[in-house]
């Protein structure tokens, strides 16, 4: 199975600043299939980016989504106080889905 | 708007049973597969078992394969995970989420229940 490592495992920043997230595969994801789930305390874990470099519904365009083969990013372009959460990666490109163990974006 | 609610979580001893319940509402249920993730505490989500709108296809992760099994009631909008021989290892948040097929049979999962929360303890 696809092993997915996400880094850093922590990031600080402030509200305003930009936020780049690093999902890197232990083997090449097929065709970009490629999701970023945002979760926050309590609540459902939120589909934001498919497919590498889709957004979901709803979803506003400071976050984006970028790369292809081993090497992912998702990027939140300006930070707002409800950006700060705990963010996921997940390949579905190949048998079984697998998800990264999640990058903690906290308050600077 | 799609709701997916679990229940059916709580404390149980090695070795017991647990069956969780989704109920979804706000999309046609039976045109969806469906999916269990599962979420240790501090770990990161973890594939459990996903099956076809029609029951015709199914799949588990090995971690829970010939323990656990999947169903659901169209007729009722409610997708089902029977968790048996309980182990400790199985504690953690369960959160059942609806299916988006891509080409190939892969999918990604596009709405998320809250979870149930299932600790195995003695």
């Amino acid at each position: 199975e696809i092993v997915l490592t996400q880094s850093p495992g922590t990031l600080s920043l402030s509200p305003g600043e930009r936020a780049t997230l690093s999902c890197r595969a232990s083997q090449s994801v097929s065709s970009s299939y490629l999701a970023w789930y945002q979760q926050k305390p309590g609540q459902a874990p939120r589909l934001l980016i498919y497919g590498a470099s889709s957004r979901a519904t709803g979803i506003p365009d400071r976050f984006s989504g970028s790369g292809s083969g081993t090497d992912f990013t998702l990027t939140v372009s300006r930070l707002e106080p409800e950006d700060f959460a705990v963010y996921s990666c997940q390949q579905y490109g190949s048998s079984p889905i697998t998800f990264g163990q999640g990058t903690r974006l906290e308050i600077k | 708007q799609v709701q997916l609610v679990e229940s059916g979580g709580g404390v149980v001893q090695p070795g017991r049973s647990l069956r969780l319940s989704c109920e979804a509402s706000g999309f046609t249920f039976n045109s969806f597969a469906m999916n269990w993730v599962r979420q240790a505490p501090g770990k990161g989500l973890e594939w459990v078992a996903v099956m076809s709108f029609d029951e015709s296809q199914i799949d588990y992760a090995d971690s829970v394969k010939g323990r656990f099994t999947i169903s659901r009631d169209n007729s009722k909008s409610t997708l089902y995970l029977r968790m048996n021989s309980l182990r400790p290892e199985d504690t953690a948040m369960y959160y059942c989420s609806r299916v988006i097929p891509v080409a190939g049979g892969e999918y990604f999962l596009d709405h998320w229940g809250q979870g149930s929360s299932v600790t195995v303890s003695s």
